[in-house]
């Protein structure tokens, strides 16, 4: 039971390339989200999906766009990416009031 | 507009002390509230939670207190340990019409343990 996993660790992107951040659990949660996190910002929420087939917005959902692939997995795409997007992300999964948290993506863009 | 507000960016305690995490907030419709641990380069990892029905929660050494009326959340930790250094986030959630939660993060609290 791996909980929840991200790929890759660590990324350097060039401003104006484009990548996806991959994420899986196999806790069989319906709910998935997407987090950055900042210095002295905490958590900020980017997207989330409820449940397999649907997505929302959060607070910060420019320049990104996500899959729910299936119930497992849920992808966060950088279509462009700007030196404004350098953080560490975070996936996460819930149950009830519960989240649980992949061990993120530190991405740096150049 | 920050929601959920953690206004001590770091704490420091002895070992054997108590340590007291605080956090405030602004709105009176959120379900949950949690407490949050993160050490560098891991995910953040769930500690403890309360309903916002109930007024303490408590699970070995750790307690979190919720008042209310006051819109605060603090979470005690006796007896403080060097292993509990790490960075400490609180949250709150609200209940969306699709069945899920979201949560609201504070900025954190970054707690030292001296030995």
């Amino acid at each position: 039971n791996a909980g929840v996993t991200q790929t890759p660790k660590f990324q350097v992107l060039k401003t104006g390339q484009s990548m996806t951040l991959q994420c899986a659990q196999d806790m069989n949660h319906n709910s998935m989200y997407w987090y950055r996190q900042d210095p002295g910002m905490g958590l900020r929420l980017i997207y989330y999906s409820a449940s397999e087939g649907t997505t929302d917005k959060g607070e910060v959902p420019n320049g990104y766009n996500v899959s729910r692939l299936n119930k497992r997995e849920f992808s966060l795409r950088l279509e462009s990416a700007a030196p404004s997007q350098t953080s560490v992300y975070f996936c996460a999964s819930s149950v009830l009031d519960t989240q649980y948290f992949g061990p993120g993506t530190r991405l740096t863009v150049l | 507009d920050q929601q959920v507000k953690q206004n001590s960016p770091s704490l420091s305690v002895q070992e054997g002390r108590i340590s007291i995490l605080n956090c405030d907030y602004t709105n009176s419709m959120f379900d949950y509230f949690l407490w949050y641990k993160k050490y560098p380069a891991e995910g953040p990892t769930f500690l403890i939670s309360i309903s916002s029905i109930k007024d303490k929660n408590e699970d070995g050494r750790f307690t979190v207190f919720l008042n209310k009326s006051a819109k605060h959340l603090s979470l005690h930790i006796v007896p403080s340990q060097p292993g509990d250094s790490a960075v400490y986030f609180c949250a709150a959630t609200v209940s969306l019409t699709s069945g899920t939660y979201k949560y609201i993060f504070g900025t954190g609290t970054r707690l030292k343990v001296l030995a």
